[in-house]
């Protein structure tokens, strides 16, 4: 079966540039959610959509900004970038009441 | 809000045997959904068991199974026969059931459990 998509799997960015992370959730399904898993840390909810609109929202930096579009891919876009951005960040479908999750995609903020 | 706590920080166990891990939750729904996922080195997060709260039958796939206790907000996994492959970081977590309580479907992680498999 078609899993979730993430790209690109790796990111390497220097301090104060931009990165867009793309997802491409389980084909027919509108709903995609976005963590981010720190070194050691648990994974963190950041935002979420629901045919093409922002369902929730978590503890995500103002820098960041994401949507859904009309495929229902979602791109989570991050602009002066942190050291601290430097994770593992997730993308979520749901074909049923349980989370599929994405490859992931490791950002490195040099 | 709700919480998920994970207890263990890291477990061992020996290949071919059963290992417990356990989680707790805390929450004022009735209605919600309890889930392990295991993270491999690769990070990859991987499902491993779902449980839904007001069914009192707990889920079972395969090696792996919960003891899940809604009075006690408890819902540990047992891994039996256990194998090489099962060592991983395990994840509790818990989400709403959103359509019949407003809630959001998204979901809270505990910290993890960190299960290594002795050969």
């Amino acid at each position: 079966a078609a899993g979730v998509i993430q790209s690109p799997r790796h990111l390497i960015k220097e301090k104060r540039e931009t990165a867009t992370l793309k997802c491409y959730p389980i084909p027919r399904h509108d709903t995609v959610y976005w963590y981010q898993q720190g070194p050691g840390q648990d994974p963190q909810f950041l935002i979420s959509f629901y045919e093409k609109m922002q369902s929730d929202k978590g503890s995500i930096p103002d820098r960041f900004s994401a949507q859904q579009f009309s495929d229902y891919h979602s791109e989570l876009n991050m602009s002066s970038l942190e050291l601290g951005d430097s994770a593992l960040y997730f993308c979520a479908s749901i074909p049923t009441d349980t989370q599929y999750f994405g490859p992931g995609t490791r950002l490195t903020v040099l | 809000a709700q919480t998920v706590t994970q207890s263990q920080p890291e477990m061992s166990v020996q290949e071919a045997e059963t290992v417990t891990l356990s989680c707790t939750y805390d929450t004022s729904e009735s209605d919600y959904y309890l889930f392990w996922y295991k993270q491999p080195p690769s990070r990859q997060m991987i499902l491993v068991i779902r449980q839904e709260a007001y069914k009192q039958q707990n889920a079972t796939e395969n090696r792996f199974s919960v003891n899940f206790q809604k009075a006690a907000k408890s819902f540990s996994l047992k891994i039996s026969d256990s194998q090489l492959g099962d060592a991983a970081m395990y994840f509790c977590a818990y989400r709403s059931a959103w359509r019949t309580q407003g809630g959001s479907e998204k979901l809270v992680f505990g910290k993890g459990t960190k299960l290594t498999v002795n050969p």
